[in-house]
């Protein structure tokens, strides 16, 4: 399994575009790569999904790179209700044993 | 739709004691799989159960245990409960395995303290 490596904790600021990049220099030809958003005493919650160059949804955007050994999450105009922990996850398209790193600690100020 | 629901909500234990944790799937989701979150680690997979057999096991000591019945709800049981178990514990479903990390639905969990 490709080990992720992300930032322990980000800080910004209401209305600002919020990107959280993940390193995974072993991933592997068939490896997805996931984001997954989790609030305090929540369970976490599935953000957005993909293999490479550039995918978006309503929620947040996945930017790629070409050698795949990177990601980054962005979050257009981020709101208080932001706030939370970010992982970036690794993994076969069928594999839903979840291997969860320490995740990224978003904290959006007013 | 109702999502993936457990009960109880919290839970306070003596070490020593037993433990029964409970998860109801998605309605017509048949797989169910069992997350220990440590606070301020991410979750660690524990168990996966698909029509009532074990699909998949984490690093766990036999003290933890599952089970899952003909409805698709499932219970997680600990024994002679330590400290360090001490976690909230997550549930997740998906209609069958091999959906992958974008189909998993994760519950609220249950928030377990040893004391």
């Amino acid at each position: 399994l490709a080990k992720t490596t992300q930032p322990i904790s980000m800080d910004s600021y209401e209305g600002q575009e919020v990107n959280i990049t993940c390193s995974h220099n072993n991933i592997a030809t068939n490896d997805y790569i996931t984001w997954y958003q989790q609030f305090p005493s929540q369970g976490p919650r599935f953000i957005i999904q993909g293999y490479k160059t550039k995918v978006t949804n309503e929620v947040a955007s996945l930017f790629i790179p070409a050698d795949r050994k990177s990601s980054t999450l962005s979050l257009p105009r981020v709101s208080l209700s932001d706030t939370a922990v970010y992982y970036c996850l690794v993994g076969d398209m069928g594999d839903d044993k979840i291997i969860f790193g320490k995740g990224t600690r978003l904290h959006i100020l007013p | 739709d109702a999502g993936v629901t457990q009960s109880p909500t919290h839970l306070i234990k003596t070490r020593g004691q037993h433990v029964t944790l409970r998860c109801s799937p998605i309605s017509g989701h048949k797989s169910v799989s069992w997350y220990q979150q440590v606070l301020g680690q991410g979750p660690q997979f524990i168990f996966q159960y698909y029509e009532k057999e074990e699909r998949g096991r984490g690093n766990f000591p036999d003290r933890f245990s599952a089970r899952q019945f003909p409805n698709y709800s499932s219970e997680l049981n600990v024994n002679a409960l330590l400290l360090g178990d001490s976690a909230l514990y997550l549930c997740a479903s998906s209609y069958r395995p091999g959906q992958g990390a974008d189909e998993q639905y994760f519950g609220p969990g249950t928030r377990l303290t040893v004391t």
